[in-house]
């Protein structure tokens, strides 16, 4: 079983639709990444939070400490947020990341 | 801007060849990570360095080496060891006061 698992693997939306991705883990963490893979490869770090609620833009992450749960949801999707969105735990040093192994969204305009 | 270069964007490379991927940063970061990203697999930690003359073996380290003579500098090799090179690989850095992380547009290696 994996320590961080992700839903779903793919999602097709149409342009304007407000979108989910769910994020269960397993382990201890001290913090949890929500980081944005392009087709070409690079990955952006989009959120690190370990609480509560963060927001950029149209994005918004959220954690659930003791259900162990953490949500990305995109309001007004754009085709431009086409991308892989993956999910990452980190313990307490930070030199362990457990990776989800991340949902692929299509975004039709 | 500050951030991770990591050159090549894409290596080709003949079997039995050992081949180096190279990363650097200009954050003054301390830590830097190297991971492999194979297709329908999350990100796998490759090794990983805190400090400068120190590093340490992740979850996949056989067939790989690196070498952190310089702050700004963390290279792996991809020995001729590696069962099976072909793969995405990606840098990092990290601030430990900040906790944030950095990361590189990754190297794509096919070995043929």
């Amino acid at each position: 079983k994996n320590e961080v698992e992700q839903s779903p693997q793919n999602l097709t939306a149409q342009e304007g639709e407000f979108i989910t991705i769910n994020c269960s883990y397993s382990v201890g963490i001290s913090a949890l990444h929500w980081l944005q893979q392009h087709p070409g490869g690079g990955i952006v770090s989009l959120f690190m939070l370990s609480s509560g609620k963060k927001k950029h833009g149209r994005l918004i992450a959220t954690i659930n400490i003791q259900e162990k749960h953490s949500s990305l949801h995109i309001t007004a999707s754009h085709p431009r947020d086409s991308a892989v969105y993956i999910c990452a735990a980190t313990e307490d040093t930070g030199n362990q990341f457990y990776f989800g192994t991340g949902t692929s969204l299509t975004v039709i305009p | 801007d500050g951030g991770i270069t990591q050159s090549p964007k894409y290596l080709f490379r003949k079997e039995g060849q050992n081949v180096t991927l190279s990363c650097e940063q200009n954050l003054n970061h301390d830590a830097m990570y190297w991971y492999r990203q194979d297709p329908g697999q999350g990100l796998r930690l490759i090794y990983y360095s805190q400090i400068v003359n120190d590093f340490q073996k992740g979850d996949i380290a056989e067939g790989y080496s690196v070498s952190r003579e310089k702050k700004e500098s963390f290279p792996l090799t991809v020995t001729s060891a590696q069962k099976n090179p072909t793969a995405f690989y990606l840098c990092a850095s990290r601030d430990p006061g900040r906790r944030g992380y950095t990361f590189g547009s990754g190297t794509r290696l096919t070995v043929v």
